[in-house]
């Protein structure tokens, strides 16, 4: 997928709320999808997954819900924290194939 | 487990010159590997697969003779960028999958931060 624009969204929360982080994405092909986190200078670190046979999994603070419908993937950080602070992508997989399509990504900052 | 490194982090070169980069998966084996480029506040985009024992696959727009991919072993793949030029500069992501599991997750390097002046 193409990346569009300079500047990331940004989400800023306080320490201790829930963050939800939204993202749309584009292929009713795909079958498996993937939350990153990206930290400053950083590659992706895996955090939660989803196959498209399911609409919600959690993890441990993390929640993924998926609404195939509307093409629509959120992920769910309970209990912010400081170290949360970072970039995160979705992914999405196209069917029969190994490769990943990148969302554009949201920044979370975390405040005191 | 499932530890990918790529060497080396930060790289400066002059235009005109190769480098190269190299994507070791590090306590498993990966048959295939992926290639990313990342532009500063940008999402990751994907260039190539790296198939270990054939030619890479390239995405649509992603020269195949200005990045080489070689993925002689099942946990070494290398990516040089040959003659770089400025525009080139980027942060460059591998990404590996565990040829003995089922899954399909991707496993990803720390990144390689190429600067060409």
């Amino acid at each position: 997928g193409e990346s569009v624009g300079l500047h990331l969204p940004t989400l800023s929360v306080q320490e201790g709320d829930n963050s939800i982080i939204n993202c749309a994405y584009s292929n009713s092909a795909s079958d498996y999808f993937i939350w990153y986190k990206q930290e400053s200078g950083k590659g992706p670190q895996f955090i939660i997954d989803i196959r498209s046979n399911m609409d919600k999994r959690q993890g441990q603070r993390v929640t993924v819900l998926l609404n195939k419908t509307v093409k629509h993937l959120s992920l769910q950080i309970a209990a912010t924290q400081p170290g949360d602070s970072a970039v995160y992508f979705c992914a999405e997989n196209i069917q029969a194939t190994d490769k990943l399509i990148f969302g554009t990504g949201t920044r979370l900052q975390v405040f005191p | 487990g499932a530890v990918v490194s790529q060497h080396p982090s930060r790289v400066i070169c002059k235009s005109g010159t190769s480098v190269k980069i190299e994507c070791r998966s590090l306590d498993f084996q990966a048959t295939t590997m992926f290639w990313y480029r990342q532009f500063p506040k940008q999402s990751l985009m994907l260039m190539a697969t790296s198939n270990e024992g054939s030619k890479a696959t390239y995405e649509q727009g992603v020269e195949k003779d200005k990045f080489l991919i070689n993925h002689a072993s099942l946990t070494l793949s290398t990516l040089t960028v040959t003659s770089a030029h400025p525009e080139d500069s980027s942060f460059y992501i591998c990404s590996a999958i565990d040829s003995g599991k089922r899954t399909d997750t991707q496993y990803f390097g720390p990144g390689t931060r190429l600067t060409v002046l």
